[in-house]
């Protein structure tokens, strides 16, 4: 399977504690989003990488959150300190720079905090 | 106001029915609109693409874009039990910005 691929699939943690997803892109990607998603809402955009540089942050993204894209291939999105508003699904998707809007979203990666 | 507008629903149509889902979004800028298909507890998928007003047409589905009154639609045809899902309209600005998702049931 050469898809987006998104680890954890389920991560329950409790709250304080600090967690990291990790999302392996199609390798032919450059682009690499992070949105959360949750019941009844829309993706909300959360941060994306142009190869290894993460070129925009939502204001979303608060400084418990942070992303990385270390030599542009896979990325991790830690959240520290963790509060039960973090419980989501964190959707990861990648894109060919080439397509506006043409997205490879992964499965995602459903966390919920107790 | 937010930037792509959609109503939740959900939404009930009988099998074999045509099926209307709407948008609209506030920007004028806005130049490439997406309908993704989203079954519940997978990600989403692209579904249609369009740039720019008109029609675009792929087998039973067909996006409409109207620019004059910032109205995006998606019509599907001949409706089928497999196109329950949620259907997620969108725009795009560096990134996608997308509406809350419609949740559409298709009753056999």
């Amino acid at each position: 399977d050469t898809g987006v691929s998104q680890n954890p699939r389920h991560k329950i943690t409790k709250r304080g504690q600090n967690v990291t997803f990790r999302c392996d892109p199609i390798s032919e990607h450059n682009r690499l989003y992070w949105y959360r998603q949750t019941l009844g809402q829309g993706p909300e955009f959360l941060t994306y990488f142009q190869n290894e540089a993460q070129l925009e942050k939502s204001r979303l993204l608060s400084d418990r959150f942070s992303a990385e894209r270390p030599k542009g291939s896979f990325s991790t999105l830690e959240i520290q300190r963790t509060e039960q508003g973090d419980s989501a699904m964190y959707l990861c998707a990648s894109s060919p720079a080439s397509v506006p809007g043409e997205l490879f979203f992964g499965e995602g990666s459903r966390l919920t905090v107790l | 106001q937010k930037e792509v507008e959609q109503d939740p629903g959900p939404l009930s149509v009988p099998e074999g029915a045509i099926v209307s889902l709407n948008c609209t979004y506030s920007n004028s800028a806005f130049q490439y609109f997406m309908w993704y298909r989203q079954y519940s507890r997978k990600g989403p998928e692209l579904l249609m693409y369009t740039y720019s007003s008109g029609n675009k047409e792929d087998g039973r589905f067909t996006a409409q874009v109207d620019k004059s009154s910032k109205y995006i639609s998606l019509f599907i045809r001949d409706s089928q039990p497999s196109d329950s899902a949620t259907y997620l309209c969108a725009t795009w600005r560096d990134k996608i910005i997308f509406g809350k998702g419609t949740r559409l049931h298709i009753l056999p």
